[in-house]
């Protein structure tokens, strides 16, 4: 089994500010990480993903995350943010035989001016 | 490249009435899933196909919900009758194959309002 829990259900944050969304895991199996965006009336879309290799991941928008397999975690980071960052952000572990997906309940990113 | 296609983006209907909900994958993608998304949590797999078989439907509620996925292609969603807990947004995603290290790309789904 696996489970999936964004610590934040939301993320007030001005622009040009850093941001840090955050992301705990856990699976009986080896997994690999996804972090997908949807903006107001759209699909979700991938942002980034972690599948092996170099533990930090950089993904669309300017978006990176780190995959800390001792924490199980896998948090979302970005410098500066503009206003069309404000969006729901979910966190997803996807196991590597089944391919079976589990996702967060989603972080509601807002950005103010 | 048309992205992944479902209709209709909202619907309404009273209790007890039926509802289906159509998707049109990604061109060449075998892999189909069906999510559903409650207010305020995260998609949660109904039921996942490679071509037209369902290999994995242990959360879709089987006395009301059926899905079929014809030739491989599109697929629809059926709920009979529908109950006020099922008022969600049903998303449809495809991907070209089921392995976990695979994008998964989403339609912009169905809004169900249970009256």
């Amino acid at each position: 089994a696996q489970s999936v829990t964004q610590l934040d259900s939301q993320v007030p944050v001005f622009e040009e500010a850093p941001v840090e969304l955050r992301c705990n895991y856990s699976s009986s199996v080896s997994v690999y990480l996804f972090w997908y965006v949807q903006y107001p009336n759209q699909g979700l879309q991938l942002l980034l993903k972690y599948l092996s290799g170099s533990t930090l991941v950089k993904g669309i928008n300017g978006f990176e995350a780190e995959f800390n397999k001792s924490q199980t975690s896998f948090h979302l980071r970005k410098p500066s943010v503009h206003i069309s960052d404000t969006a729901e952000y979910f966190c997803a572990v996807s196991d590597f035989k089944a391919g079976k997906s589990t996702f967060g309940d989603g972080t509601t990113l807002t950005v103010k001016p | 490249e048309a992205g992944v296609v479902q209709s209709p983006r909202y619907k309404i209907i009273e209790k007890k009435q039926p509802v289906a909900f159509w998707c049109n994958p990604i061109s060449g993608h075998n892999t189909l899933y069906w999510y559903r998304q409650n207010l305020g949590q995260g998609p949660e797999l109904l039921i996942r196909y490679e071509n037209e078989e369902a290999v994995d439907d242990s959360q879709l509620p089987k006395d009301r919900f059926s899905a079929e996925r014809l030739k491989g292609v599109d697929s629809t969603l059926k709920i009979q009758p529908a109950e006020l807990g099922d008022s969600a947004v049903y998303l449809c995603a495809s991907s070209l194959s089921w392995t976990g290290n695979t994008e998964a790309f989403f339609g912009q789904g169905t809004r169900l309002t249970v009256v």
